[in-house]
């Protein structure tokens, strides 16, 4: 069946760093992808996402790029804020109405 | 409110109690989902309505689980005899349409933590 591989965490930065969370992907055709992060207290939200091979999907200086070829959907920052930690899912949907999540890695930005 | 609201925020049940999670969605969406998310894990499916039909209920994990959305908007989530290893997070979401667009995306409420002793 379809799922979502994501790299685990926590990842610990020091702020300004480079971020990347890996994410790969199982299934059948061609699957939109997503970014969701969950602040502290706070619910899920959409980050980006992306719906077809090699679109580039970016928000809040997020990026990650849609890789048929390598079935991933890798999470990148150029430069970290503490204001950044939280839990990232990598999500995917394909051609049914169902989000399937990776297990979620934690962020954890330090000054 | 402006976003998806759920209630309670936390519920403690007596194994064997019947418990109803309660999900407001924003107004005129159609779509709304319910995931249940365990400790440490992404979030699983349970069930999808779109507006009043409950048209995938695939994920519901046992006969105990129970969905319904009468007249499209509001939606409960009910579990009966609760057992321990239906402690977990249970997420709502809602979105203006189905998932399968370009332009559409699900909103999540902040959850109903739900612990069973």
């Amino acid at each position: 069946g379809d799922s979502v591989t994501q790299m685990e965490g926590p990842v610990t930065l020091s702020e300004e760093a480079f971020l990347t969370i890996n994410c790969t992907y199982t299934a059948t055709g061609y699957p939109s992808l997503f970014w969701y992060v969950q602040y502290p207290g706070e619910g899920l939200q959409l980050l980006l996402k992306a719906t077809k091979a090699d679109d580039k999907g970016s928000n809040k200086g997020f990026e990650a790029t849609y890789r048929k070829e390598t079935t991933s959907f890798h999470l990148e920052k150029g430069s970290v804020q503490v204001s950044d930690s939280a839990v990232y899912f990598c999500a995917l949907s394909a051609y049914t109405d169902k989000l399937i999540f990776g297990t979620g890695t934690r962020l954890q930005v330090f000054p | 409110g402006a976003g998806v609201s759920q209630s309670p925020r936390y519920k403690v049940a007596k194994r064997g109690q019947d418990v109803a999670l309660r999900c407001d969605p924003i107004s005129g969406h159609v779509s709304l989902f319910w995931y249940q998310q365990a400790l440490g894990q992404g979030p699983e499916f349970l069930t999808y309505f779109q507006n009043e039909a409950q048209l995938d209920k695939s994920g519901l994990p046992s006969d105990r689980f129970f969905a319904e959305r009468p007249e499209g908007s509001v939606s409960t989530l009910k579990i009966q005899r609760t057992q321990q290893e239906d402690s977990a997070v249970y997420l709502c979401a809602s979105s203006l349409e189905g998932l399968g667009g370009p332009n559409t995306e699900a909103f999540f409420g902040q959850g109903t933590r739900l612990t069973v002793v």
